[in-house]
């Protein structure tokens, strides 16, 4: 069974700071998408990972794929409090397109 | 604003009710979803239909019940919930299975 892990749960953080936010997964996974949710709303795909060595980088936000070490990252880099918000990354089981397994999410807060 | 529409926007119901929540996507997609979401919580898989037939069900309780009209709709069916079915339900649709899922804004369902 798949399972998707991610810290810090919780993430407090100053605008301008960079911080990275891991996401480990426990088997083969086909794709690694990276997520955005703001309060009382949907999610928002921001990247997907299709490769080992895969990084996708837009805004101030850039994202990495290890498969071989079944991690995956998205770092922030000067972060700025429009950046506030939930992240989850979610693995795609292998073989079986479509099923998603979530992470737990990061809820990162940018204070001015 | 998202591409994926879901009605109502709110839902509060009793046990004894019926009702269904709606989605409806004119992207073209041949994948729908629908997820559960539990407040500070990563979304969870309940159903897939891939090409308007059901592909995944993820061992959901028969009071919830799946329906796919046409590549465009996605229906659930609701009828004696309980009070921990209690959600941000989430429709998603990609192009194929294995592509990345565009959500919808959510039904937020209370049951009373």
């Amino acid at each position: 069974e798949l399972k998707v892990e991610q810290n810090p749960l919780f993430l407090s953080m100053q605008e301008g700071k960079n911080y990275t936010i891991y996401c480990n997964y426990s088997t083969t996974s086909d794709r690694l998408y990276w997520y955005r949710q703001d309060p009382g709303k949907s999610l928002e795909s921001l990247f997907v990972l299709l490769s080992n060595g895969a990084v996708k980088q837009e805004g101030r936000l850039m994202a990495s794929l290890d498969t071989k070490a079944r991690l995956s990252t998205l770092h922030i880099t000067a972060a700025v409090h429009d950046l506030s918000a939930t992240y989850f990354c979610a693995a795609e089981n292998t073989g079986t397109a479509s099923k998603l397994t979530f992470g737990t999410g990061t809820r990162l807060q940018v204070t001015l | 604003d998202t591409e994926v529409t879901q009605t109502p926007k709110h839902l509060v119901m009793g046990m004894t009710n019926k009702k269904s929540l709606k989605c409806e996507q004119h992207m073209g997609h041949r994948a729908m979803y629908w997820y559960k979401q539990k407040a500070k919580k990563p979304p969870e898989l309940m159903f897939v239909y891939s090409y308007e037939k059901l592909s995944i069900n993820e061992s959901v309780p028969s009071r919830f019940s799946p329906e796919c009209p046409n590549s465009s709709l996605l229906n659930l069916h609701l009828h004696a919930l309980q009070p921990e079915d209690s959600a941000l339900y989430l429709c998603a649709s990609s192009q194929d299975p294995g592509r990345p899922l565009h959500f919808g804004n959510g039904t937020r369902l209370t049951v009373t």
